[in-house]
């Protein structure tokens, strides 16, 4: 089975850094694309970007470029998303998720993490 | 820049058919997907590639395409699929993914 069980919630500053994380397991980690997605409160999903763990190749969307790093241990089968200076407004829930083969679409979802910065 | 489009809110009362929206040019290129999120869960893969339905997913699950519009009809709606729905493709050339910006679906 299928799992990506993803870092538990996080109380933060602004100006912080943080590293979440999610851990795939239940098949071969290295040969699919993870993205990460972030909901924003009462919002909608929008896709921040992927890595193919296998080679670390890193895809962002423009919108996330230069505010977060996307990163992947594939001997610990975990992939990362961090900030180096947080912001309110990336208070948040992030989903990780895994792609198809074709990297068409998000096949399978962590649980999220719960973000939060306030001072 | 591209986008996806979908109505805010599609209200039906039960029994009846639901049909949510999502338009975007890139949808003549390349295939939709469309999720589900209830409150407090993560999101499902409901329909992909336009119109296959996932295992476990209800037959009442149907998607279609036409030109740059793709829809999902939910008939016989139940009250269990009350949620978020969201449409997902990618840009033209395949190398951005993209969500449209959610439908919340009203079981009256």
């Amino acid at each position: 089975e299928v799992q990506l069980v993803q870092s538990g919630a996080e109380v933060k500053k602004p100006g912080e850094s943080l590293k979440i994380s999610c851990k795939g397991s239940g098949y071969s980690f290295t040969t699919y694309w993870i993205a990460w997605v972030r909901q924003m409160p009462g919002k909608g999903l929008e896709w921040m970007g992927i890595i193919y763990p296998g080679d670390s190749d890193t895809r962002y969307s423009p919108s996330f470029q230069g505010q977060v790093t996307i990163s992947a241990d594939k001997s610990i089968s975990t992939a990362y998303l961090q900030w180096s200076s947080l912001k309110a407004s990336d208070t948040a829930m992030y989903y990780c998720a895994r792609l198809t083969g074709g990297a068409e679409y998000f096949q399978h979802w962590g649980q999220g993490t719960l973000v939060t910065v306030s001072s | 820049s591209y986008e996806l489009t979908q109505p805010p809110s599609v209200s039906v009362s039960p029994g009846q058919t639901a049909r949510i929206t999502c338009s975007g040019d890139a949808l003549s290129k390349q295939y939709a997907y469309w999720y589900q999120q209830k409150p407090g869960q993560a999101p499902v893969v409901v329909k992909y590639k336009d119109s296959e339905r996932p295992s476990g997913i209800p037959e009442r699950f149907s998607g279609s395409s036409s030109g740059t519009t793709v829809t999902l009809t939910i008939s016989g709606v139940q009250a269990e699929d009350e949620a978020d729905y969201y449409c997902q493709s990618s840009d033209s050339s395949g190398t951005y993914l993209l969500f449209g910006g959610g439908t919340r679906l009203t079981v009256l």
